[in-house]
């Protein structure tokens, strides 16, 4: 079954360097997102990302971070210089469409990237 | 602003027993998740719902939308140890970003 992965599984990091997470969405999903889940916390939304652009961000997703597809099949979210809030489990998830059933509406959740900043 | 709120946000329940976690939902939406998260892991679909009305069942859950009273349900029925995890509900008016619940977290004791 196609399923959306994710590397690194942890990282850790100092504060104020630069970190790529990157994601794998299913093949021919057309939408893509960014979500953080602080420690103990609900998952929070900060980008999705449809036709090569940002279709909608959080007021979290400030300049500090930005998406890219930079090939067919990589989704990557950078920090560019990260902060001890941005601890945090990172979540790619992908759907198909917005509009269908539900095999096209569900987002499907990559096993996240645990960030450490230390 | 979209509020989701789930209740309760902690559920302990003896195994054979019956329960539902309630969430409500404060902007027009059709569409409603229900998540299950295991401690340190991902996020596992359970449930899509998509029209006012809607009821889906899976093995000891059953998940039902009131798109009218802005109210979702997701009810237990015989639990059994292995349905401890936290369990989210998420609502997506306009097609697009997920809002969450705070989730519920479900401890089953034997």
């Amino acid at each position: 079954e196609p399923e959306v992965t994710q590397t690194p599984s942890h990282q850790v990091t100092q504060m104020g360097q630069e970190v790529i997470l990157r994601c794998v969405p299913i093949s021919n999903h057309l939408y893509f997102y960014w979500y953080r889940q602080i420690l103990g916390q609900k998952v929070e939304f900060l980008v999705s990302f449809y036709n090569n652009e940002i279709s909608e961000k959080s007021e979290i997703f400030d300049d500090q971070f930005s998406v890219e597809r930079p090939d067919g099949s990589n989704f990557t979210l950078k920090i560019r210089s990260t902060k001890l809030e941005d601890s945090a489990m990172y979540f790619c998830a992908s759907r198909r469409s917005p509009r269908g059933g539900s095999s096209y509406n569900e987002q499907f959740f990559g096993p996240g990237t645990r960030l450490t900043v230390l | 602003e979209l509020k989701v709120e789930q209740n309760p946000l902690f559920l302990s329940m003896q195994e054979g027993k019956n329960y539902t976690i309630y969430c409500n939902y404060s902007t027009t939406s059709d569409r409603l998740y229900w998540y299950r998260q295991d401690p340190g892991k991902s996020l596992e679909s359970l449930f899509v719902l998509l029209s006012n009305g809607a009821v889906k069942q899976e093995g000891r859950l059953m998940a039902s939308l009131d798109t009218k009273a802005r109210l979702s349900t997701l009810h237990i029925t015989a639990a059994v140890h292995d349905l401890s995890a936290t369990y989210f509900c998420a609502v997506d008016p306009a097609g697009s970003r997920l809002t969450f619940g705070e989730g519920t977290q479900l401890t089953v004791n034997p």
